[in-house]
């Protein structure tokens, strides 16, 4: 399958900034999501990022928030917006390859807000 | 009601057993599903994925699907140290999102 590159790996953040995440997969693929997994629970669904488009949100994520782009095929960035110490999490990009069901992930970034 | 529920464990098991893992869903459309591992701090990675009914078999790892109960477990045979790990359950309905289990996490003692 392809392989997916995501930075940074982690970063401690002063309230009230904003920070971008990066995730680049080698090769074209249809969907690009986004996820949140905060200490010890699953995975929450941020967002699906769509190619050109603006991206779909999840009940309880806004744009202004977390906006997403997704200029092309092979790459997408999340930026968490005027951040708290409650958006201290691991934030994974995910793909689906074109034609199949699984999911892969971004090493995820590790984001700490103090 | 979730759409996707674990057991959060731990499950612990000796060197050597199996270990059995399960996961219950609650969309009866529902027409794929998998299993992914997760190492403490690190990202999930699939390790099975299962369409039809019954079992599938890839190494020491059974996937079984049964739809009628809405029920999808993972065996891990002759567990190893190096399987401690928790184990998310991920069901995806109609070929939209995902949606992801708690997880169960597994220790196995040496």
């Amino acid at each position: 399958s392809a392989v997916i590159s995501q930075k940074p790996s982690r970063d401690i953040c002063q309230r009230g900034t904003s920070l971008t995440i990066q995730c680049q997969v080698d090769s074209q693929v249809t969907m690009m999501f986004w996820y949140r997994q905060q200490p010890g629970q699953s995975l929450t669904l941020i967002a699906t990022a769509n190619q050109g488009s603006e991206a779909t949100y999840e009940s309880g994520f806004v744009i202004d928030k977390f906006p997403i782009s997704r200029p092309n095929l092979t790459f997408s960035t999340l930026t968490v917006s005027n951040m708290s110490p409650e958006d201290s999490s691991i934030y994974l990009c995910s793909f689906r390859d074109t034609g199949r069901t699984e999911a892969f992930f971004g090493q995820g970034t590790r984001l700490t807000v103090v | 009601q979730k759409e996707v529920e674990q057991n959060s464990g731990p499950l612990s098991v000796p060197e050597g057993a199996i270990a059995s893992l399960n996961c219950t869903y609650s969309d009866r459309v529902s027409q794929s599903f998998f299993w992914y591992r997760q190492y403490s701090g690190k990202s999930p990675e699939l390790i099975m994925s299962i369409y039809s009914n019954g079992d599938k078999e890839d190494g020491r790892f059974t996937a079984q699907l049964n739809k009628a109960s809405q029920y999808v477990s993972l065996l891990i045979r002759d567990s190893q140290p190096s399987d401690s790990a928790t184990y998310l359950c991920a069901v995806i309905p109609n070929f939209n999102k995902f949606y992801f289990g708690s997880g169960t996490k597994l220790n196995v003692k040496p």
